[in-house]
């Protein structure tokens, strides 16, 4: 697609359960990043991955996130564990030379 | 560390007036400034970017920014306002070339009144 496309659109779950959101970015753009946007702390860093290199993860909030790249296209962040304060729209992002392309974002709900 | 900061978390401006989004930046090197705008349940989309090269930097719909570094300031500006300009804004640094994460401002709602 021509895109970044994120799946799936919304989730919901219960506390205590995993989940993964997926993330396929646009063919070629190397660089990708996973952002979080909450009401209460707006848009926050998450992580980062640029081609081979080890991933930048000083924007997990804790370790029950997790994220990974296959194949240096599609990627999966994971969160174990969830709680309601998880609950936000996760957004990915890559990036070609100086600009992010975002995606529409997976909504998260932990009742 | 870099920083900006949006004053003004929601603006109404009048349909056709001038609409006029403020941030500030903080950085100890020369920043890359960017403005993105979010329509309701929608992803983010960048509005303009500056990267060092002209100033007054125009971008789509109309909208336009101005970096001014003795004020460390990049307001988004559009001459005349129309009904589908509302959404949320962001403004944005990067320390260099877009190859870190993106620091965002908390954003401003822009309503438009008819």
């Amino acid at each position: 697609g021509a895109g970044v496309s994120q799946s799936p659109s919304n989730k919901v779950t219960e506390k205590g359960k995993d989940v993964e959101l997926r993330c396929d970015p646009i063919s070629g753009h190397t660089a990708l990043y996973w952002y979080r946007q909450s009401l209460g702390q707006g848009l926050e860093f998450l992580i980062y991955f640029q081609g081979n290199s080890a991933p930048d993860k000083s924007g997990l909030p804790s370790d029950r996130f997790s994220a990974e790249r296959t194949g240096g296209s599609v990627s999966t962040l994971t969160i174990q564990r969830t709680q309601q304060e998880d609950s936000a729209v996760y957004l990915c992002a890559c990036r070609n030379t100086d600009t992010q392309y975002f995606g529409p974002g997976t909504r998260l709900t932990v009742l | 560390a870099q920083s900006v900061t949006q004053l003004g978390s929601h603006v109404s401006v009048s349909e056709g007036a001038l609409v006029l989004l403020r941030c500030n930046y903080s950085s100890s090197v020369p920043p890359y400034l960017f403005w993105y705008v979010q329509y309701p349940n929608q992803g983010l989309q960048l509005l303009l970017k500056y990267t060092s090269a002209a100033t007054l930097v125009k971008g789509i719909n109309g909208f336009e920014a101005e970096f001014k570094k003795s004020e460390t300031s990049f307001h988004l500006t559009k001459p005349s306002a129309h009904m589908s300009d509302a959404a949320e804004y962001f403004c944005a640094v990067s320390p260099n070339f877009g190859n870190e994460k993106l620091t965002f401002g908390t954003g401003t709602r822009l309503t438009i009144i008819p």
